[in-house]
């Protein structure tokens, strides 16, 4: 069974601290990696992705994937109000017959950024 | 563009009614997926198709259905409501390139009672 871990949280930051969410999976062989972001009431918004070991930085939101620790998470710099939701881990999996673009979901992590 | 919509938004059913999830979108996208979410059980995939005439089950396909008659359009049936079909249900799309990521709809939040 292919799995992604996220530690469900909340995780409780103040306003204009550095936010970090972790993600764990368990198979080696994935090879891209997701973060979306879910308002309470709302439906998931892509907001990172990732294929290479390393950093990817866009704009106040850094995504790192160390594929040899199997373990890929977000940073959230100069956090605010505004990011306070629910964090979704993906790793894009061949499940089911092998097609291309199936994820594999994390329960999400909750932020709560506090003024 | 309206990226992916779905309606309804919201609906009651009765146990041992069926209903249609409607779900299109205008991206040209040849992957589409259904997804149930379960509060603090993240998402589930219920079935997913790779083009027009193509489906196939996902992790959680009982007591559902689906057809993929055009590019746009990817409807989800379900037969015989139960109590545990009460869920948010996401429909999703992706161009399957790489990084490309799946793109959600709004969802629809179905209670079975």
């Amino acid at each position: 069974q292919k799995e992604v871990e996220q530690n469900s949280g909340p995780l409780s930051v103040p306003e204009g601290a550095i936010a970090s969410l972790n993600c764990t999976y368990s198979d080696r062989g994935s090879q891209s990696f997701f973060w979306y972001r879910q308002y309470s009431g709302k439906s998931p918004e892509l907001i990172m992705s990732i294929y290479s070991n390393g950093d990817k930085e866009d704009g106040r939101f850094t995504a790192q994937l160390n594929k040899a620790s199997q373990y890929v998470s977000l940073l959230i710099r100069d956090s605010q109000p505004s990011d306070s939701a629910t964090y979704l881990c993906a790793v894009e999996g061949l499940l089911y017959g092998g097609s291309q673009g199936n994820l594999i979901f994390g329960k999400g992590t909750k932020l709560s950024v506090k003024p | 563009n309206a990226g992916v919509t779905q309606t309804p938004k919201f609906r009651i059913l009765k146990i041992g009614q069926s209903m249609t999830l409607q779900c299109t979108q205008d991206m040209n996208h040849n992957y589409m997926y259904w997804y149930r979410q379960d509060p603090g059980m993240g998402l589930k995939l219920i079935y997913y198709s790779v083009g027009a005439g193509i489906t196939d089950k996902g992790e959680v396909p009982n007591g559902y259905n689906v057809s993929r008659s055009t590019t746009e359009d990817f409807p989800l049936r379900l037969e015989l409501a139960a109590p545990s079909q009460t869920s948010v249900y996401f429909c999703a799309s992706s161009s399957g390139r790489p990084l490309s990521g799946q793109y959600f709809g709004p969802g629809t939040r179905l209670t079975v009672t």
